[in-house]
């Protein structure tokens, strides 16, 4: 069964730190990794895609990593902002499909 | 704002009433795709449309009706629903979808907050 886990859950970091989020998957045949950033009332809006050959992606504050191998992924938050509050989510999509796998999501919250 | 919209943003209905949401998209693309997002729960995928032809059902209830005239319109009819049915519902388009539905990156909307009493 295709999974995507989350780590943490949940977050809280104080303004101008960094931190990093993880995302495991089983999912299989991997085409691509996307980290969606999701914030409160809100729909999630794509931050980065990767696919097997990318091993890092970057978008401004925010970098991916990619271990296909392993099959791990992680979201880097470079000098948090407090607009950065949001649910991060990781998705992995399955070659030639149009259903994707979801993780659960970690919440983060930076305080000032 | 991601040019997906979505209305009404927040519904409550009882378990006998019949609704409709409504999802439009401005940005000319050609798949337009319905979510259920549940508290402690990751994203489900409900419905998949291309070139208004339904591509995908994902085992939803049939309680949970879709109609998507044009495609640039998606609607969701509900009737008879369950306290477990309320969730936000998220409405997402894509350009090309047969260029590889994997490769697609997808927009969403807002959302629907339902609550079903």
């Amino acid at each position: 069964k295709n999974q995507v886990e989350q780590s943490p859950q949940s977050l809280i970091i104080l303004e101008g730190k960094n931190c990093t989020l993880q995302c495991n998957y089983t999912v299989s045949p991997f085409s691509n990794l996307r980290w969606y950033k999701q914030d409160t009332g809100r729909g999630p809006v794509s931050l980065t895609i990767m696919t097997f050959s990318e091993n890092t992606k970057s978008n401004g504050r925010y970098t991916a990593t990619l271990d296909a191998d392993t099959k791990q992924s992680s979201l880097h938050i470079t000098a948090s902002q407090l607009s950065d509050s949001a649910s991060y989510i990781c998705v992995v999509s399955v070659g030639g499909s149009y259903i994707p796998t979801f993780g659960r999501g970690t919440s983060l919250i930076v305080h000032p | 704002e991601t040019g997906v919209t979505q209305t009404p943003r927040h519904l409550v209905m009882g378990m006998t009433n019949k609704k409709s949401l409504k999802c439009e998209q401005h940005l000319g693309h050609n798949a337009m795709y319905w979510y259920k997002q549940s508290a402690k729960k990751p994203l489900e995928l409900m419905f998949v449309y291309n070139f208004k032809e339904q591509t995908e059902n994902n085992s939803v209830p049939s309680r949970f009706s879709p109609e998507c005239p044009n495609s640039s319109h998606l609607f969701l009819h509900l009737h008879t629903l369950q306290p477990e049915d309320s969730a936000l519902y998220l409405c997402a388009s894509s350009q090309n979808p047969t260029a590889g539905a994997d490769q697609e990156t997808q927009y969403f909307g807002p959302g629907t907050r339902l609550l079903v009493l």
